[in-house]
């Protein structure tokens, strides 16, 4: 079973414009979040984090929302840029179990 | 600093052979992990320790076997490799269970 999902494979933009990956979760018992971005052939990298007790996390061209309601949760990068392209997994913590989504493919075209 | 280190990069193996895939870090973390990478399905957590002589299962424990004797030192181990295995290998470290995690670079391994 999946308890965190990434139901966009993929998403393309346009240099200068935002970027909103998306991520869903189903287990309420997850506490923290974050986002790490991976280029091919190469470990994951931490992007940003954000507890359940707060809704938005800021760090340079990267935000992170969190709706604790809905089990949703959503990176947004403006302005995207093409060294953003890579793949970018949420990840949710709880319990000593940490699970990944799938993994959305970035793609920001010049 | 190294950071997280990982041997081998790639490794072909027979249906039936063992092995030990390596991982080390030099950043004093208590908290190891080791994840497989499939196609469609993200990063699933395999096993983990949360300090020297301790470890504990994941997601996806069968068909591998651990240990931590050390705090820089977590092999993974492949008892008799199956075709099921083929995947990408990512060993982790951080401070925290669920803290910002440093990843290695992987290990490609196949099974024929």
């Amino acid at each position: 079973d999946q308890q965190v999902k990434q139901n966009s494979p993929s998403l393309s933009v346009q240099e200068g414009r935002i970027s909103i990956l998306n991520c869903d979760y189903t287990n309420s018992m997850f506490d923290y979040f974050l986002w790490y971005k991976k280029y091919p052939a190469e470990g994951p990298t931490f992007l940003i984090s954000i507890s359940s007790i707060k809704d938005k996390n800021e760090d340079g061209r990267f935000t992170v929302f969190l709706n604790k309601s809905a089990k949703h949760l959503s990176l947004h990068i403006v302005p995207s840029q093409p060294g953003d392209s890579a793949v970018y997994f949420c990840a949710a913590v709880g319990n000593n179990d940490m699970r990944f989504g799938a993994g959305t493919r970035l793609t920001v075209k010049p | 600093n190294a950071g997280v280190t990982q041997t081998p990069k790639f490794q072909v193996l027979k249906t039936g052979q063992s092995m030990t895939l390596q991982c080390a870090q030099d950043m004093n973390h208590e908290y190891m992990s080791w994840y497989r990478q499939d196609p469609g399905m993200g990063l699933r957590l395999i096993h983990y320790s949360v300090g020297a002589g301790i470890t504990d299962q994941g997601e996806v424990p069968n068909g591998y076997n651990v240990s931590r004797s050390t705090t820089e030192d977590f092999p993974l181990r492949l008892l008799s490799a199956a075709p099921s295995q083929t995947s990408v290998y990512f060993c982790a470290s951080s401070f925290t269970v669920g803290g910002e995690q440093y990843f290695g670079p992987g290990t490609r391994l196949t099974v024929t």
